[in-house]
C-alpha cells in the first residue's frame, strides 16, 4: 500500500517556467510534508517543508501548497532554471521518531 | 540547514568481506537516525531507525543479522553489511534528526560494489 502518491513521474519545463509536482497521502496521521531534492549521486536536500496548520509556504522561488481536506499538497517551482534539474521526492510522517514515508519521486528537467 | 556526513563516499569489497559505513551529524545531536537504500531511479527504501543507545528497528525484509546497525552516540550511527554479496551492491544514505525536531537530514551517500 502506497501511503503518498507523487506524480508526475517525469517533468519536462522550458527556463523560467513553473514547474508543478503533487502529492496525495491516505493517513490522516501525518502532520509534517518536506520536499527534497536530489542530484544524481547525491543524497537528498530538504528543500522546503510545511505542517497543516498552514496552506501555503513560500521559500524563494519554492512554495508548498497544501490542501487538507483533499488530503494533497504539492511543490511549484517557479522561474524554473536548468540547475533545478533534478529528482524531487514529498514525504510525509508522523513526527516524533516515526520515519519518512517518500513518494516515488519526480525526474524534472528544466531545458533553455 | 544541519549537516550530516558519510564515509566512505565508495566502497569496492569483494564477495564474503563485510563492509561499515560511518554516518556523522556534524552540527546536532542525532537522537534518530535512520539507514535508507537506493536503487537507480528509485526512491529511497528505509532499511531501519536506530535511536541513540537503543537496537536498531529493522523494517520487514532487511535481514538484521546482515545488516548491522549501531548508535552509539549521538553523532555517530555504523551500517556493517557482513559477508557481502553483488545483490548488496547499492547506493546506502543515512538521515538524521534531532530530538523534538521533525526535520530529517540526508548524507551525501555510499556508494556500495561488490565484486
Amino acid at each position: 500500500q502506497q501511503q503518498v502518491k507523487q506524480s508526475p513521474q517525469s517533468l519536462i519545463v522550458q527556463k523560467g517556467g513553473i514547474s508543478i509536482i503533487n502529492c496525495a497521502y491516505e493517513n490522516t496521521a501525518f502532520d509534517y510534508f518536506p520536499w527534497y531534492q536530489q542530484f544524481p549521486g547525491k543524497g537528498p536536500a530538504l528543500l522546503i517543508a510545511i505542517r497543516p496548520d498552514v496552506s501555503e509556504k513560500k521559500e524563494g522561488r519554492f512554495t508548498i501548497s497544501f490542501n487538507k481536506s483533499a488530503k494533497q499538497f504539492s511543490l511549484h517551482i517557479m522561474d524554473s532554471q536548468p540547475g533545478d534539474s533534478a529528482t524531487y521526492f514529498c514525504a510525509a510522517s508522523r513526527g516524533g521518531n516515526t520515519p519518512l514515508v517518500f513518494g516515488k519521486g519526480t525526474r524534472l528537467s528544466v531545458i533553455a | 540547514g544541519a549537516v550530516v556526513s558519510q564515509h566512505p563516499s565508495w566502497v569496492i569489497c569483494k564477495s564474503g568481506t563485510s563492509v561499515k559505513i560511518e554516518c556523522r551529524s556534524l552540527d546536532f545531536q542525532a537522537t534518530t537516525m535512520f539507514w535508507y537504500r537506493q536503487f537507480p531511479k528509485q526512491s529511497l527504501m528505509l532499511m531501519a531507525t536506530s535511536n541513540e543507545g537503543s537496537k536498531a528497528t529493522y523494517e520487514q525484509g532487511v535481514e538484521k543479522d546482515k545488516f548491522l546497525i549501531n548508535h552509539a552516540s549521538l553523532t555517530l550511527s555504523t551500517l556493517t553489511v557482513t559477508s557481502a554479496h553483488p545483490e548488496d551492491s547499492s547506493f546506502y544514505i543515512c538521515s538524521a534528526r534531532g530530538d523534538r525536531s521533525y526535520e530529517q537530514y540526508f548524507g551525501p551517500g555510499t556508494r556500495l560494489t561488490v565484486t
